[in-house]
């Protein structure tokens, strides 16, 4: 199957620049994760969709950031103005909903990411 | 959500088993463990999850405990192609609240004994 894609793979803008990501996620999959990784430490989960709804976004900057996944496929984020600690990498990831298993966690497939540099 | 706990660095020389400890005691009763890899420049990668005893793959042997608060991830040979950062989550796919909520720590970065 085809993994998660996403692009641009690199991208460098200044200070109070915008930027948008993309991310198509592994088809069928109907969750989808935006993460955010600073260099040397663990993905920060930005956001996270079911479908086309927000499932959480607590961790989302929304003076700066929005994301949008409008037919519950494809997905956008955005960062509007940019600073210089948003420099990091961007990572989609998308996981199966375990319709009908009682419990469990539906492994998240991700893809390699936009690495952001803000100047 | 159950914290996990794992070292920030571990070293191995090549050829050895390596296992690596991840601690979560507060794990809830419908929590699976799942370890994730990551190699530089790419997104991090499922291994193997478990809930429960002992749970093996192509990739690696995931050991857990009768009481779960903790879990060993053990990769039989280690070679070079397996420095990478390794990640234990904890989670229980969203069962109670609706949705899949994943939470990665620092992970654990693995790498060759010179």
């Amino acid at each position: 199957e085809a993994g998660v894609a996403q692009s641009p793979r690199y991208k460098i803008i200044e200070k109070r620049q915008s930027v948008a990501f993309w991310c198509n996620p592994i088809s069928g999959h109907a969750t989808l994760y935006w993460y955010q990784q600073i260099l040397g430490q663990g993905p920060k989960l930005l956001i996270q969709f079911q479908n086309n709804g927000v499932v959480d976004d607590s961790q989302l900057p929304k003076d700066r950031f929005s994301a949008e996944r409008l037919k519950g496929v494809d997905s956008t984020l955005k960062i509007q103005p940019a600073k210089l600690e948003d420099s990091a990498v961007y990572l989609c990831a998308s996981s199966l909903v375990s319709r009908g298993r009682p419990v469990g966690h539906s492994p998240l497939h991700f893809g390699n990411g936009t690495r952001l540099t803000v100047t | 959500l159950a914290k996990t706990t794992q070292p920030i660095s571990m070293d191995s020389y090549e050829g050895q088993e390596v296992n690596i400890t991840c601690s979560h005691n507060n794990i809830a009763t419908n929590d699976y463990i799942t370890w994730y890899q990551q190699f530089p420049s790419q997104g991090p990668r499922f291994i193997i999850q478990g809930y429960k005893t002992k749970v093996t793959n192509e990739v690696a042997s995931l050991f857990i405990p009768a009481d779960r608060k903790s879990s060993t991830l053990s990769l039989p040979r280690f070679s070079l192609s397996d420095t990478a950062v390794y990640y234990c989550l904890v989670g229980d796919g969203g069962v109670r609240t609706g949705g899949f909520k994943t939470i990665f720590g620092a992970g654990t970065r693995l790498f060759v004994k010179a």
